[in-house]
C-alpha cells in the first residue's frame, strides 16, 4: 500500500519561495500510471486543487497559481516536490501530497501547515 | 472554473439518521464527481469515484447518485465515525475544484 509523508519549512517569510518534498513508500513515483499530486486548504477554507506530475515526467497547474508553482520529481529518492515562489499571507494552507487517477485522489498524505509570516 | 456548490453548509443529524447531502456543479461534469470525507485534524479520504462508485473499504451505508449538475452523497444509517466535514470534487476538467464543504454534527 503506497503511502505518502509532506516534509519541509512550517514558517515561509513573505515574498521567499516554500517548497516541500513528498516522500513516497511502498511504490514507485516513475511507474504506475499515477499523478503525484498537491493540493492545499487555506484555514477555514476548502480544498484548491495546485496541480500534479505524471509518472512520465509532464505536468498542469491550476491557472490561479501556475506563474509560481513547479512541482518536479526525484525519482531515485522516490520523492517529488512543490515549488511555490513569491508567497503571501494568502499562501498559508495545510499542503497535502497525493495520488491522482489522475482526477481523484487517493491516498493523501497526513498534509503539513505553512504560515507564511514575517 | 467549473464552480461546486453543497447543501446544506452544515446539518445535525443523530446516531442511527439517514443523512443526504446534494452538490451542485455550475455546468455539466457528466458522473466525473468525487465525495471525501474529513475528519477533524485528518487528510480527506477518497469515499466515492465516478459519483456512484464505492472506494474499497468505505462501509455500504455510502452512496452516491447523480450525473450532469446534481449529485447527492447518502449515509443511509449514522455511525459515531461519521461525523466530519465532507466534500464532493469535480473531476470533469482542468482546474479540479471542490465543493466548499458540509460539516455534520451530533445533534
Amino acid at each position: 500500500q503506497v503511502q505518502l509523508q509532506e516534509s519541509g519549512p512550517g514558517l515561509v517569510e513573505p515574498s521567499q519561495s516554500l517548497s516541500l518534498t513528498c516522500t513516497v513508500s511502498g511504490g514507485s513515483i516513475s511507474s504506475g500510471g499515477y499523478y503525484w499530486t498537491w493540493i492545499r486548504q487555506q484555514p477555514g477554507k476548502g480544498l484548491e486543487w495546485i496541480g500534479y506530475i505524471y509518472y512520465r515526467g509532464s505536468t498542469h497547474y491550476n491557472p490561479s497559481l501556475k506563474s509560481r508553482v513547479t512541482i518536479s520529481r526525484d525519482t531515485s529518492k522516490y520523492q517529488f516536490s512543490l515549488t511555490l515562489t513569491s508567497v503571501t499571507a494568502a499562501d498559508t494552507a495545510v499542503y497535502y501530497c497525493a495520488i491522482g487517477y489522475p482526477n481523484w485522489f487517493d491516498p493523501w498524505g497526513q498534509g503539513i501547515l505553512v504560515t507564511v509570516s514575517s | 472554473d467549473i464552480q461546486m456548490t453543497q447543501s446544506p453548509s452544515s446539518v445535525s443529524a443523530s446516531v442511527g439518521d439517514r443523512v443526504t447531502i446534494t452538490c451542485r456543479a455550475s455546468q455539466g461534469i457528466s458522473s466525473f464527481l468525487a465525495w471525501y470525507q474529513q475528519r477533524p485534524g485528518r487528510a480527506p479520504k477518497l469515499l466515492i469515484s465516478a459519483a456512484s462508485s464505492l472506494q474499497s473499504g468505505v462501509p455500504s451505508r455510502f452512496s452516491g447518485s447523480g450525473s450532469g449538475t446534481e449529485f447527492t452523497l447518502t449515509i443511509s444509517s449514522l455511525q459515531p465515525e461519521d461525523f466530519a466535514t465532507y466534500y464532493c470534487q469535480q473531476a470533469n476538467s482542468f482546474p479540479y475544484t471542490f465543493g466548499p464543504g458540509t460539516k455534520l454534527e451530533i445533534k
